[in-house]
């Protein structure tokens, strides 16, 4: 079984501020790792991915994450936040391999606030 | 291309009832899968279908029922609600077939149970 720790559930910066959110997690055989960001009433949106290859992966909105597999981590990073970024964010792994395409595992997500 | 859809987006229903929920996933994909989201458990993945059949499934109760039509529309069903049923109930769809299909989030529905 998979397990993720958000290791912060709210984080409060202030615009143009950089930000970590930082995600663990634990598992048994290989995962994919995921971000996923949610706004208000809304549902998740896919924020970015790591499969294989490079371990720093990049969003198109400035936000990038490196996977650390000796440190089983995969936190988030944005150098410069802005109102716009406020949201909540969860990190989910899926296990490679197998039939468990459909099954992600969550953290309890960070809440995001971006202050002016 | 529309994306996932998700009916009603809102519910109330009251302890005892049943209740179904209806998710049609973006056209062309075959693979569907439903999460509960609430504040004390967070995101927690309830059951996937796959071409109409149960491919994988999480640790709820028997309670909680779905399946997938030929069109790849899902539904999930909860029978006998209880408070705790309370929550978001989050619908995905994917491709399905390669490890590295993303899965496309619905808006959700807002189940509350009095």
């Amino acid at each position: 079984a998979q397990s993720v720790t958000q290791l912060d559930s709210q984080v409060p910066v202030f615009e143009e501020a950089p930000v970590e959110l930082r995600c663990n997690y634990s598992s048994s055989v290989s995962v994919y790792l995921f971000w996923y960001v949610q706004y208000p009433n809304q549902g998740l949106q896919l924020l970015l991915k790591y499969l294989s290859g490079s371990t720093l992966v990049e969003s198109i909105n400035g936000f990038e994450a490196e996977f650390n597999k000796s440190q089983t981590s995969f936190h988030l990073r944005k150098p410069s936040v802005h109102i716009s970024d406020t949201a909540e964010y969860f990190c989910a792994v899926r296990r490679a391999g197998g039939t468990s395409y459909g099954k992600l595992t969550f953290g309890q997500g960070t809440i995001l606030t971006v202050h002016p | 291309k529309a994306g996932v859809t998700q009916t009603p987006r809102y519910l109330i229903k009251t302890r005892g009832q049943q209740v179904t929920l209806s998710c049609s996933p973006i056209s062309g994909h075959r693979s569907v899968s439903w999460y509960q989201q609430t504040p004390g458990q967070g995101l927690q993945f309830l059951f996937e279908y796959f071409s109409e059949t149960q491919r994988n499934k999480g640790n709820f109760p028997g309670r909680f029922s779905g399946r997938q039509f030929s069109n790849s529309r899902s539904e999930m069903n909860v029978s006998t609600l209880e408070l705790g049923d309370s929550a978001l109930y989050l619908c995905a769809s994917s491709l399905a077939g390669r490890e590295d299909n993303e899965q496309f989030f619905g808006p959700g529905t807002r189940l509350t149970v009095l």
